[in-house]
């Protein structure tokens, strides 16, 4: 059974750096069938997709945060990890990693999530 | 970038209900659409893709339908397990874009 389980620090000073490992158990990041997301939810909001990483290592990212994002890939380790600049409290929110599948012709579907860690950007 | 509309907003109903979801696209994404569920505290699970494909393991009082910029989710008989937020995604665009969630309470 595939697992994600996201870590990093809870709390997070305005307009430093941000920095989540996801670490992926019971299947490979390196396998070319699916590839990885960061979706992120404020407090009592909707979700925001962030951002994907492909079985090439290839990137994409949401507009709204491509200046300040980085989302890499760490198979020695079976891991994601994802980075965020310049941080506001417009960033505290919780925020999971996800296999990203296809099915039947059906891109982006997000069928794996981790539970989640909450990042309060904060003094 | 594609605007996801989910009304309502927030939706009332008792066990044994029919209920509807509808989640409306700012232009047309075909059958690009999944839906998710959110019990609170939760990560969202994948309910249903591709408009109207049930996910494995999905109990089948869950359906979807639509195509173009209209869809919605139906669920036939509403379970206590049921209540929850609902949220659709579109993936027509590769800027996969959510809507603002619908929130089913018990009456």
């Amino acid at each position: 059974q595939l697992q994600l389980q996201e870590s990093g620090p809870g709390l997070v000073k305005p307009s430093e750096t941000l920095s989540l490992t996801c670490t992926v158990s019971g299947g490979s990041i390196s396998s070319n069938k699916y590839y990885w997301g960061w979706i992120r939810q404020p407090p009592g909001k909707g979700l925001e997709w962030i951002g994907n990483i492909y079985y090439d290592e290839s990137t994409y990212y949401s507009p709204s945060l491509k200046s300040r994002v980085t989302i890499l890939k760490d198979t020695s380790k079976n891991q994601l990890s994802l980075t965020v600049s310049s941080v506001t409290a417009a960033d505290t929110a919780v925020y999971y990693c996800a296999r990203v599948n296809q099915v039947a012709g059906n891109p982006g579907l997000l069928d794996y999530w981790g539970q989640g860690t909450l990042v309060n950007v904060s003094s | 970038d594609i605007q996801m509309t989910q009304s309502p907003s927030s939706l009332s109903a008792s066990v044994g209900d029919r209920v509807t979801i509808a989640c409306r696209a700012s232009q047309t994404i075909s059958d690009s659409l999944n839906w998710y569920q959110q019990k609170s505290g939760k990560a969202p699970k994948l309910l249903i893709y591709g408009a109207f494909s049930l996910q494995g393991g999905v109990p089948s009082r869950f359906s979807g339908s639509g195509s173009g910029t209209d869809f919605t989710l139906t669920i036939s008989s509403l379970q206590p397990e049921d209540f929850a937020t609902y949220f659709c995604q579109q993936t027509y665009s590769i800027q996969y874009t959510f809507g603002q969630g619908t929130k089913l309470e018990i009456k």
